[in-house]
């Protein structure tokens, strides 16, 4: 069966500590990794998308990064704005144009 | 270019009725997928439609169900509500590219009370 799972569950960081954050993923011809963030009470907001092994995409503070089996979120010295959710979800060549989601890592980052 | 509209942004039912929610996706986006957001199950797909047609469906009962119109504007209907049925209702829009990754953009969501 195909899964997402997203470690840890929440994260507390304070402000200017950088950390990762993990999604591993077991799925069947794998055609995209997407990484949202998400604000309470908010729709996801698209930050990126990672195809290949290998592949990194930066935006800002983050870094996201791609291999065979799993990829990671990088903050680089993280701000309170940073706090959100932030979820992981792959499209996969069994599930069209739908997405399979992780349940998504809370972080908190304090001034 | 504008973003996924949805509307209502909340709605409040009481069991046993039905509600009908509505998602604009952006402009030349014409597959919507609809996705229910609940803490304990987290995201979950419910349906997607492109040109009109369903073309995927998860595993929801048949209470669920949409339609899109032909200038891919979307609904989806809830009948006989549960108090189970609480949650975020989230609209997606992609270009649907028939290769490689599509990008889902999402809309602010429609928060749903049941009571």
């Amino acid at each position: 069966e195909d899964q997402v799972t997203q470690s840890p569950e929440a994260l507390r960081l304070q402000e200017g500590e950088s950390s990762s954050l993990n999604c591993s993923y077991t799925v069947s011809g794998l055609r995209g990794l997407f990484w949202y963030r998400q604000d309470p009470g908010k729709g996801p907001e698209f930050l990126f998308t990672l195809y290949s092994a290998g592949e990194e995409k930066e935006k800002e503070r983050l870094k996201a990064t791609l291999t065979k089996k799993e990829s990671f979120l990088h903050i680089t010295a993280p701000k309170p704005e940073d706090s959100a959710t932030y979820l992981c979800a792959v499209q996969a060549g069994n599930y069209g144009q739908n997405f399979v989601f992780g349940p998504g890592t809370r972080l908190s980052v304090l001034p | 270019k504008a973003g996924v509209t949805q509307t209502p942004r909340y709605l409040i039912k009481t069991r046993g009725q039905q509600v009908t929610l509505s998602c604009s996706p952006i402009s030349g986006h014409r597959s919507v997928s609809w996705y229910q957001q609940t803490p304990g199950q987290g995201l979950q797909f419910l349906f997607e439609y492109f040109s009109e047609t369903q073309r995927n469906k998860g595993n929801f009962p048949g209470r669920f169900s949409g339609r899109q119109f032909s200038n891919s504007r979307s609904e989806m209907n809830v009948s006989t509500l549960e108090l189970g049925d609480s949650a975020l209702y989230l609209c997606a829009s992609s270009q649907r590219r028939t290769s490689g990754y599509n990008e889902q953009f999402f809309g602010p969501g429609t928060r749903l009370t049941v009571l």
